[in-house]
């Protein structure tokens, strides 16, 4: 199957500071991308959905000028947590689908805690 | 809008003994239904979709699920559980193109006894 790399696999950063994390398809061209987030023994909900080139898509509820998504090229879009606070604590997983895949593959997920 | 429910938050079974997990969605269109497994920090590997067509699905690690339409459900199956398929399960409904803006159910951990 294809494959999607999260980078980094854990952060941990001060209050008020931002922090950035990467999405890559690896071995093909992810058209488009979603942003998922999981608090502590609960499920994912879908934060928003980028495409390639264009502005992302938030899901009702999720703060746009907080969580920055770019989608530049077609193998990498990254996820801005601006000035980041304990409550942004979670743990945040990409998931990426290119024009040929009938699926989307997730990457491995990247653990933040804001201290 | 879709939503998915998983009743059984935590279900622990023997080894070797047989594994079903539920899963209910709501939607107005014909679904398509995955299910995901998922290890302690880890990201999500999918076990299995369900797109259109024969409606007991074949999946990896022996897994197989069934859609019943008239019962809006995709339980989840697995014969004979090993030690390794203690995880999380996750149960997913889509929308949009090949189903891929997913809405998760809430996920139901699965404990295996030796």
């Amino acid at each position: 199957g294809a494959v999607v790399s999260q980078h980094p696999s854990r952060v941990i950063c001060k209050s008020g500071t931002s922090v950035k994390i990467e999405c890559r398809s690896l071995d093909f061209q992810a058209t488009t991308m979603f942003w998922y987030r999981q608090f502590p023994k609960q499920s994912l909900m879908l934060m928003a959905t980028s495409n390639e080139g264009s502005k992302a898509t938030y899901e009702q509820g999720v703060e746009k000028d907080k969580f920055l998504i770019n989608h530049a090229s077609l193998t990498l879009s990254t996820l801005t947590v601006t000035s980041a606070h304990p409550e942004d604590s979670s743990f945040y997983i990409c998931s990426a689908r290119g024009r040929r895949n009938t699926e989307a593959f997730f990457g491995q997920g990247t653990r933040l805690t804001v201290v | 809008a879709q939503s998915v429910t998983q009743p059984d938050i935590h279900i622990t079974v023997s080894e070797g003994a047989s594994l079903e997990l539920r899963c209910n969605y709501s939607y107005g269109a014909t679904p398509y239904l995955f299910w995901y497994v998922q290890s302690p920090g880890q990201g999500l590997q999918l076990l299995l979709k369900y797109f259109s067509g024969d409606t007991l699905v074949q999946g990896i690690k022996g897994f197989e699920a069934e859609f019943k339409r008239s019962q809006s459900s995709f339980n989840l199956r697995k014969p004979s559980v090993h030690w390794s398929d203690a995880a999380e399960y996750f149960c997913a409904v889509g929308a949009g193109a090949a189903g891929n803006k997913l809405t998760f159910g809430g996920g139901t951990r699965v404990l295996v006894k030796p």
